[in-house]
């Protein structure tokens, strides 16, 4: 099974709102990303966690907010989002490790914010 | 930053038409996946390659991983519709830990039936 789920498939939200994407794999992956992608653009990462723990911040603003709540879920808390934020939010996984790069990737969150 | 550029952007054949697609850095990675995307849902992996000089066939489709690690190309053979899609190639730096994936700028393929 290498399986990455998403939820929701789609989300509306205004600037004002807080709403959370959740993602979870059950691969025993121990690394888990989150990307965004915007229109006719390939994903630019965002956060990575190795074994739980925030490794990777790519100098994301703090309106989003990942958590890391055990091995197997990830979660990006989102709060007074701008327009410009809508895009697709993708989840991955992968195993840690030298030689262990593969991710995969779940289907991702249709992001519109108003 | 580790640039992986990929060429062509865009791809429009006739089906049962031969094509490459290729992914070129200046950058060695420690392995390259490729990845087929439909509008609106995620990356989905089609192949890894990992030893430089790698061949790896998934029916029609042939990869190769460049003898240095730093490029790789797609062949698909007798192209059908359901090809049509975003193609990304993405390569896994050298690093150890978990790793960023530096992926191509993406390659849009229509087949025309």
């Amino acid at each position: 099974d290498t399986e990455v789920t998403q939820t929701p498939k789609h989300l509306v939200m205004g600037m004002t709102n807080k709403k959370s994407l959740k993602c979870e794999q059950h691969m025993g992956h121990r690394a888990m990303y989150w990307y965004k992608q915007k229109a006719k653009k390939p994903p630019e990462l965002m956060f990575v966690y190795s074994y739980e723990k925030l490794s990777i911040n790519e100098s994301v603003p703090s309106r989003f907010s990942p958590e890391c709540p055990n091995s197997s879920l990830l979660n990006l808390h989102l709060h007074a989002l701008q327009p410009e934020d809508s895009a697709l939010y993708l989840c991955a996984s992968s195993q840690e490790g030298v030689g262990q790069d593969t991710q995969y990737f779940g289907p991702g969150t249709r992001l519109t914010v108003l | 930053t580790q640039l992986l550029e990929q060429s062509p952007q865009f791809l429009s054949i006739q089906e049962g038409e031969n094509l490459t697609v290729y992914c070129n850095s200046s950058s060695v990675f420690s392995s390259l996946q490729w990845y087929r995307q439909e509008p609106g849902e995620g990356p989905v992996l089609l192949v890894t390659v990992v030893t430089g000089g790698e061949v790896k066939k998934l029916k029609r489709l042939t990869f190769q991983f460049g003898d240095a690690r730093k490029d790789s190309s797609l062949h698909i053979t007798a192209a059908q519709p359901g090809d049509t899609g975003l193609y990304l190639c993405a390569g896994a730096g050298v690093q150890t830990g978990a790793n960023n994936l530096f992926f191509g700028t993406g390659t849009r393929l229509t087949v025309i039936p």
